[in-house]
């Protein structure tokens, strides 16, 4: 099985503030790999598939690049509304699996 | 607009079943592969089990393996889930998604979610 890996568990940050987190795989997966944000007592909501294409309706603060193993979410300057939990998860081979999650807390 | 809605969870005790259904509408239910994912409370998301838009490929997580049973029934737009033999750590919020693509890629869309609690 394939792990997903992020970093940090857990980023303070204010509105306005440019936000990263990163995920590595345990091994290589191409550009499968997808982005999701949680909010308490709700659904994920995909945000980026195929490491940076952002999917319809999402804002152009969030971006996602990389390839390979390592991957990066960007937001470019967090909004109040963005304050949640984001997973990856890749989709280059069964099982799919998450990384364990970033929860973006307000500084 | 995709809405995918989750139902039959519930409180069950251990070494139960159970049958989750997730009813599809917005999109073409026959086109595309279905998922269920689980969370269980306070943790991360993992996934279950996936099958492919005709119903023709399904695959497990072992940690389900042999015991959940994906299926769906074009004709009414209706994924389902049989859990037996249902442990402890199957307590979770269970959420259906679409796959767009196929049985490995990312999952489009997501229900609200159907809590299923296994304890005696």
């Amino acid at each position: 099985d394939i792990q997903m890996t992020q970093s940090p568990s857990s980023v303070s940050a204010s509105v306005g503030d440019r936000v990263t987190i990163t995920c590595r795989a345990s091994q290589g997966i191409s550009s499968w790999l997808a982005w999701y944000q949680q909010k308490p007592g709700k659904a994920p909501k995909l945000l980026i598939y195929s490491a940076s294409s952002l999917h319809s309706g999402v804002p152009s603060r969030f971006s996602g690049s990389g390839s390979g193993t390592d991957f990066t979410l960007t937001i470019s300057s967090l909004q109040p509304e963005d304050f949640a939990t984001y997973y990856c998860q890749q989709a280059n081979s069964l099982p799919l699996t998450f990384g364990q999650g970033t929860k973006v807390e307000i500084k | 607009e995709v809405q995918l809605l989750e139902s039959g969870g519930g409180l069950v005790q251990p070494g139960g079943s159970l049958r989750l259904s997730c009813a599809a509408s917005g999109f073409t239910f026959s086109s595309q592969a279905m998922s269920w994912v689980r969370q269980a409370p306070g943790k991360g998301l993992e996934w279950v089990s996936v099958i492919s838009a005709s119903g023709g490929r399904t695959i497990y997580a072992d940690s389900v393996k042999g015991r959940f049973t994906i299926s769906r029934d074009n004709s009414k737009n209706t994924l389902y889930l049989q859990m037996n033999s249902l442990r402890a750590e199957d307590t979770a919020v269970y959420y259906c998604a679409n796959q767009v693509v196929g049985v490995t890629s990312a999952f489009d869309s997501w229900g609200q979610g159907t809590l299923v609690t296994v304890s005696s």
